[in-house]
């Protein structure tokens, strides 16, 4: 089975602080995503990448950045935390370049800005 | 117009009342479809694939339309434990768009 580890499930924070959200796959997949996820809004995708050191902005990329210096492992960065970014963060993935096989989601982050 | 539309219900039918969920998406080229099961502040979690012969998993049949662009998602004999919000999800070229999600409760 896939397992998709996401460091935290409940964060606070305050605002201006730089917020790291990890995210960590055992299955070897190329492809990792990070989305969020508000009521009404449904998921967005915040950055996806296919490879290490490769990056993609997805629909809502404003106030993020990522980093993948290993396969295995894809964090989020918030740079400036506001509290417009409090939210339910989901990390995903899937095996193969472009593949479209279903998204294996690590357990979420709770994430509070104050 | 979203990517991929869904119905948010709710949807509050009896325990072992048939439900049926539609979707519909705007790209034609989407390559791959899915339905997944979200509960409450929990993540989404794969239900079934969906495909255009039609596919069944126990009390879930999932059909594709390419078409009419649509896919549908038929739960029968309802359980208390199909509660949940379910998420229509279609792909191409790696990326995954998600519908905002139908909430289903089932009622003893």
């Amino acid at each position: 089975d896939v397992k998709v580890t996401q460091s935290s499930r409940y964060l606070v924070k305050r605002t201006g602080e730089k917020v790291f959200l990890e995210c960590v796959q055992d299955m070897d997949h190329e492809n990792m995503f990070w989305y969020r996820q508000d009521p009404g809004l449904g998921l967005r995708l915040i950055y996806f990448s296919y490879d290490v050191k490769m990056k993609e902005k997805g629909d809502i990329p404003e106030g993020y950045s990522v980093s993948r210096e290993k396969k295995e492992r894809f964090s989020l960065i918030l740079e400036s935390a506001s509290t417009n970014q409090t939210s339910m963060y989901l990390c995903a993935s899937t095996p193969g370049v472009y593949s479209n096989q279903p998204q294996h989601f690590g357990d979420g982050t709770r994430l509070s800005i104050l | 117009r979203k990517e991929v539309e869904q119905d948010p219900g709710p949807f509050n039918v009896p325990e072992g009342a048939t439900v049926a969920f539609n979707c519909t998406y705007s790209n034609s080229a989407s390559q791959s479809f899915f339905w997944y099961r979200q509960d409450c502040r929990k993540e989404p979690k794969l239900l079934m694939s969906v495909y255009s012969s039609g596919n069944e998993d126990g009390r879930f049949t999932a059909q594709l339309n390419r078409a009419s662009q649509y896919i549908s998602l038929l739960i029968r004999d309802s359980k208390l434990s199909d509660s949940a919000t379910y998420l229509c999800v279609v792909t191409n070229a790696g990326k995954s768009t998600f519908g905002d999600g139908t909430t289903l409760t089932v009622k003893p």
